[in-house]
């Protein structure tokens, strides 16, 4: 199986903070990446896929990049909004796996 | 627009079956556009684990590490498809959650999601 790690597993940022996360594949997965957004009681939503595609109705302070091992999520000014747990999904291969998730929070 | 819509019973004894449905609406199960339909689980506080994924013809794609326990099938008459996993334990409490499996070939990710359903097991 491949091994989605993410970094870091927690942050804490105010309003207007740039903010990067970090997802590291345990061997080269091209560019088949995915980020989800996820808040408390709710189901994940599909933020950027295949590395660096905005998904439809995403606001554009969401950008994604990277390929092979390493890749990086970016919002480039934080909202209230964005206070939620971010999980990338590698689809390379099977079994499909997830990072363990980075839990962004209010300063 | 695509909604999925997961039911089932939230109770579930040890070593007996947990069974889902994932009623979709808004496409057909067997649409041009959406025709892979997968499951995905969060245990109460975790992350997410992929299930498996159904094809609208049948065809199945199980995560190796339940593949003896899970069964997908897909029903076009009613536009469901729907999980069973046998001899459950407390490990497989979770959030269960339904979802359109968008993209091709590698490139596949999850679009549309069902709310999600709590499945607790318990005596």
């Amino acid at each position: 199986d491949i091994q989605m790690t993410q970094s870091p597993s927690s942050l804490s940022a105010s309003v207007g903070d740039r903010v990067t996360i970090t997802c590291r594949a345990s061997q080269s997965i091209s560019s088949y990446l995915s980020w989800y957004q996820q808040k408390p009681g709710k189901a994940p939503n599909l933020l950027i896929y295949t590395a660096s595609s905005l998904q439809s109705g995403v606001p554009s302070r969401f950008s994604g990049s990277g390929s092979g091992t390493d890749f990086t999520l970016t919002i480039s000014s934080l909202q209230p909004e964005d206070f939620a747990t971010y999980y990338c999904q590698q689809s390379y291969s099977t079994p499909l796996t997830f990072g363990g998730g980075t839990k962004v929070e209010i300063k | 627009q695509l909604q999925l819509q997961e039911s089932g019973p939230g109770l579930v004894k040890p070593s007996e079956t947990l069974s889902l449905t994932c009623t979709v609406s808004g496409v057909p199960i067997s649409s041009n556009t959406y025709y892979y339909w997968g499951w995905i689980r969060q245990p109460p506080g975790k992350g997410l684990e992929w299930i498996g994924t159904i094809y609208y013809s049948g065809s199945t794609y199980y995560n190796p590490s339940l593949k003896s326990r899970v069964t997908l099938f897909v029903d076009t008459s009613k536009n469901q498809f729907s999980l069973e996993l046998s001899s459950v334990t407390a490990a497989d409490t979770a959030v269960y959650y339904c979802a359109s499996q968008a993209g091709f070939g590698s490139g596949i990710y999850f679009d549309y999601w069902g709310q999600g359903t709590l499945v607790t097991v318990s005596s």
